[in-house]
């Protein structure tokens, strides 16, 4: 398996635009995580699924952002207007079981100008 | 609410040295997982070690190895034999069995002085 797939590896945006991160799991995986990493925070949960359903989405910073998990094998985050302050490193990761080693994607890193 | 501490922003080792990382935690449940990552500058996550809560014995992992103290609430990374490929970013990471969720700490940067 070639490991949690991410795209596009960096995005520079206007404030205001749209901005949809993709993440493909590992196959077989039932954990699919969304983390985000800034200087200020750290790294820090913004949702995660379980067979596909959200489970926690107790981090998304607010409604602007969203995500979705259509099928097993792929996932979406989305900010919409995004801002300045979105500006970060997005990762994906996915798990075989709900405490087991989490393997991350190389990461998304945003910048919103 | 889970929170991991680590208190030491900045390490540095001399290569072939031993070096200890330093990571506390607080939680209410009796029973959780603890792990250590690694972000190289290629910025990717991997990890490092894993430690259940309800095994008493201290993880190992070829030169990695831990000291799991579940009263005292840490879980400091040792790192024997240091290698220039160990320099990075290090992560402590505590999962309750409330859920599935990583709580990170800060980080500690670890240099490798040749």
């Amino acid at each position: 398996d070639a490991g949690v797939i991410q795209s596009p590896r960096h995005e520079v945006t206007e404030m205001g635009q749209e901005v949809t991160l993709r993440c493909k799991p590992i196959s077989g995986h039932d954990y699919l995580f969304w983390y985000r990493q800034t200087m200020m925070r750290g790294l820090e949960l913004l949702i995660y699924f379980n067979n596909n359903v959200p489970i926690d989405d107790s981090g998304m910073p607010e409604d602007r952002f969203s995500a979705k998990m259509p099928n097993a094998s792929f996932s979406t985050l989305k900010i919409q207007p995004s801002e300045p302050r979105d500006s970060a490193v997005y990762f994906c990761a996915s798990s075989l079981g709900a405490h087991t080693e989490a393997f991350f994607g190389q990461g998304t890193r945003l910048t919103v100008v | 609410a889970q929170t991991v501490t680590q208190s030491q922003p900045e390490m540095s080792v001399q290569e072939a040295e031993t070096v200890t990382l330093s990571c506390t935690y607080d939680t209410s449940e009796s029973d959780y997982y603890l792990f250590w990552y690694k972000q190289p500058p290629s910025r990717q996550m991997i990890l490092v070690i894993r430690q259940e809560a309800y095994k008493q014995q201290n993880a190992t992992e070829n030169r990695f190895s831990v000291n799991f103290q579940k009263a005292a609430k840490s879980f400091s990374l040792k790192i024997s034999d240091s290698q220039l490929g160990d320099a990075a970013m290090y992560f402590c990471a505590h999962s309750g069995t409330s859920g599935s969720r990583l709580t990170f700490g800060e980080g500690t940067q670890l240099t490798v002085n040749p």
